[in-house]
């Protein structure tokens, strides 16, 4: 069974700071690999996704993420955070047949701080 | 097209009573999925349809819980006899069946339940 892990449900960094969220997966077959941020009382929007080819992954509003076989990882980053990048963030797998559905982990809670 | 839409976007309901709450899906998408999102946990998994044909369903569906997608357009979801246990958010999202797994799924606002 596919499973996601994301170390930290909260974490803060200062404006202008190194952002990095952890994810780290568990996939018997070659994963596909998501992550979306939520906004308060918001759905969740797609930040970048990698399904095969190029292991780092360039998203929206500046994140990326690499995808590391031999550490079964795709942990987040963003080099300077901006007060606007306060949300909540999810890491997702998505099932590798049938359904498609995404297994998601608990969420990372990033504040922002000025 | 303006993305996956849920209505309604809250839901107040007294223990016991019905609700029902309404997905539409982007037009040509014919994945939709349900899924149920508790304070401080991500989404959870609740059921799955491939145009109007659910084809599968989460344990946490219990029998209060049904879901249709007539037509494989809309969908929507009911709870009967609502419990305080169900308060939560609940999210719909669609992707396209063109490269299935490739694809990733549009989520909806979600309608957010308080059962009171």
């Amino acid at each position: 069974a596919q499973s996601v892990t994301q170390l930290g449900s909260h974490v803060s960094v200062s404006e202008g700071a190194l952002v990095l969220l952890r994810c780290n997966y568990s996939s018997s077959v070659p994963p596909y690999l998501f992550w979306y941020v939520q906004y308060p009382n918001q759905g969740l929007q797609l930040l970048l996704k990698y399904t095969t080819g190029a292991t780092l992954v360039k998203g929206i509003n500046g994140f990326e993420a690499e995808f590391k076989k031999s550490e079964t990882s795709f942990h987040l980053t963003k080099p300077s955070a901006h007060m606007s990048d306060a949300a909540e963030y999810f890491c997702a797998v998505s099932e590798s047949s049938g359904t498609y559905k995404y297994i998601f982990g608990t969420g990372t809670r990033l504040k922002v701080l000025a | 097209d303006t993305g996956v839409s849920q209505d309604p976007r809250h839901k107040i309901t007294k223990r016991g009573q019905n609700v029902t709450f309404r997905c539409d899906p982007i037009s040509e998408h014919n994945r939709l999925y349900w899924y149920r999102q508790t304070l401080g946990q991500g989404p959870e998994f609740l059921t799955y349809f491939q145009n109007e044909a659910q084809l599968e369903k989460s344990r946490l569906l219990s029998d209060r819980f049904s879901a249709e997608r007539p037509k494989g357009s809309f969908s929507t979801l009911e709870i009967q006899r609502t419990e305080q246990g169900d308060s939560a958010m609940y999210l719909c999202a669609s992707t396209s069946g063109l490269r299935s797994r490739l694809s990733e799924a549009f989520f909806g606002q979600g309608t957010r339940l308080t059962v009171v």
